[in-house]
């Protein structure tokens, strides 16, 4: 049973381009969030999808972002014209509900350097 | 956003102390989960937590849910120098309709001395 994939792991870019993070969760794993986390924070959520659809977004979560889950597997996250701030640590987590409830699983994350 | 608050911040031990942290919330949750997580990784779930007063094992770590729900403990016995990481509890709301995001504490660095 492979685990929550994320790529790419390390990204750098200048600011103001466009970055795009893709998630595969755990097969099967219906349920699929991103969190955000910056230097000496805990992840923060972004955004919840169940299936393909796009159920939850944090006020974090800017018109800059999108976010996608096609056919309810990998779910992609993009970024456009990013800047600085943008720099952190992009958490995709899935889940599927087990007997007593619903345990997030996170993927290695996806470490963006905005320069 | 919000976290929950966590103490200690850090903690500096020898090989072979126990540890204890806590996390507390002015919300209440129905879940309790504790994770670890190591540079450059993302979070590892420890152990799960789903009712009031729940004491849970996952072999020298154990964690309680407090009875008031708006808290947790975590204690890890004799530890090891692998221990070393930051531990982060987290809250889950979990009803019908709900999306189950954890709301993650602060966070508790542990480092352990050989």
């Amino acid at each position: 049973d492979t685990g929550v994939s994320q790529n790419p792991r390390h990204k750098i870019t200048k600011r103001g381009q466009n970055v795009t993070f893709r998630c595969d969760p755990i097969s099967e794993h219906n349920r699929l969030y991103w969190y955000r986390q910056t230097l000496g924070q805990g992840p923060e959520f972004l955004t919840y999808f169940q299936n393909e659809a796009q159920l939850e977004k944090s006020r974090l979560l800017s018109d800059r972002f999108s976010a996608e889950r096609p056919k309810g597997s990998f779910s992609t996250l993009e970024i456009q014209r990013t800047e600085q701030g943008d720099s952190a640590m992009y958490l995709c987590a899935s889940s599927l509900r087990s007997g007593r409830g619903y345990e997030q699983y996170f993927g290695p994350g996806t470490r963006l350097t905005v320069t | 956003g919000q976290q929950l608050n966590q103490s200690p911040q850090s903690m500096f031990i020898q090989e072979g102390e126990d540890v204890s942290m806590n996390c507390t919330s002015s919300s209440i949750f129905n879940t309790w989960l504790w994770y670890k997580q190591d540079p450059g990784e993302g979070p590892v779930l420890l152990i799960a937590l789903y009712k009031a007063g729940e004491l849970t094992s996952n072999g020298r770590l154990t964690a309680q849910f407090g009875i008031t729900r708006k808290d947790s403990f975590l204690n890890i016995s004799a530890s090891i120098p692998s221990d070393v990481g930051i531990y982060f509890c987290a809250g889950q709301t979990n009803y019908g309709g709900a999306t189950n995001k954890l709301i993650f504490g602060t966070g508790t660095l542990l480092a352990v001395q050989p």
